[in-house]
């Protein structure tokens, strides 16, 4: 089973529309990390979000916000009023250091789209 | 403050040819990860280096090695390219003491297409 998937493949929406990113992720441990990052079409990736899990706090930043759950693993990602240069393919990525594994696990990613 | 570096930016090799791709890591960090980007897909891990030895690894055969200096710049070599080993591979780099619960810096990859 994937650690981290994100169902959405691609998500097209009209700029200033809000947009919610899914992410469920699986893990036996119980200290982990979860991170958002943003991929534009130049290739790099860039840091968005960062939650632990024991702080189950929401926060807004910006027009970025994330809904972390851990009754239903899920660390989902919005972007409100949406712009033009929001798209990029988004990833969700776990790090499970208490495993041993301290590197990320990437999701498949989830497209946006945004159009004028 | 220089982040990570990569290059090349692009290469094109064919079957059973070698490459190597070099990475610096953002001023600060000793420890280099390097993950493969197959197209349509998330970035995969391959293996992490920190005070010039392999640390962890991925789930990659022995084709896949690397190296790391003594300046924290990092070579991944491929071996016996195959038509799957077309990708784009990322560098990552991290305080080694922070590698699990900070964000990774990512460089803007190397492109290898192999005919």
């Amino acid at each position: 089973a994937q650690k981290v998937t994100q169902a959405q493949t691609e998500i097209s929406v009209v700029e200033k529309e809000d947009v919610t990113l899914d992410c469920v992720y699986e893990t036996r441990d119980t200290t982990y990390y979860l991170f958002w990052y943003k991929q534009p079409p130049s290739g790099e990736l860039v840091f968005l979000i960062r939650r632990n899990s024991f702080d189950e706090q929401n926060e807004i930043s910006g027009r970025y916000s994330w809904n972390f759950q851990k009754s239903t693993s899920s660390f989902n990602f919005t972007i409100t009023a949406s712009q033009v240069v929001d798209s990029a393919v988004y990833f969700c990525a776990l790090s499970e250091p208490l495993s041993g594994y301290s590197t990320l696990t990437f999701g498949k990613g989830t497209m946006l789209l945004v159009s004028p | 403050d220089a982040g990570v570096t990569q290059s090349p930016t692009h290469l094109i090799k064919t079957r059973g040819q070698q490459v190597t791709l070099r990475c610096s890591p953002k001023s600060g960090h000793d420890t280099v990860s390097w993950y493969q980007q197959a197209l349509g897909q998330g970035p995969q891990f391959i293996f992490q280096y920190y005070e010039e030895e392999e640390r962890q690894r991925g789930n990659f055969p022995d084709r896949f090695s690397g190296h790391q200096f003594p300046n924290y710049s990092s070579e991944l070599n491929v071996n016996a390219l195959l038509l799957g080993d077309s990708a784009l591979y990322l560098c990552a780099s991290s305080l080694w003491e922070d590698r699990s619960n900070q964000p990774q810096h990512f460089g803007d990859g190397t492109r290898l297409s192999i005919l």
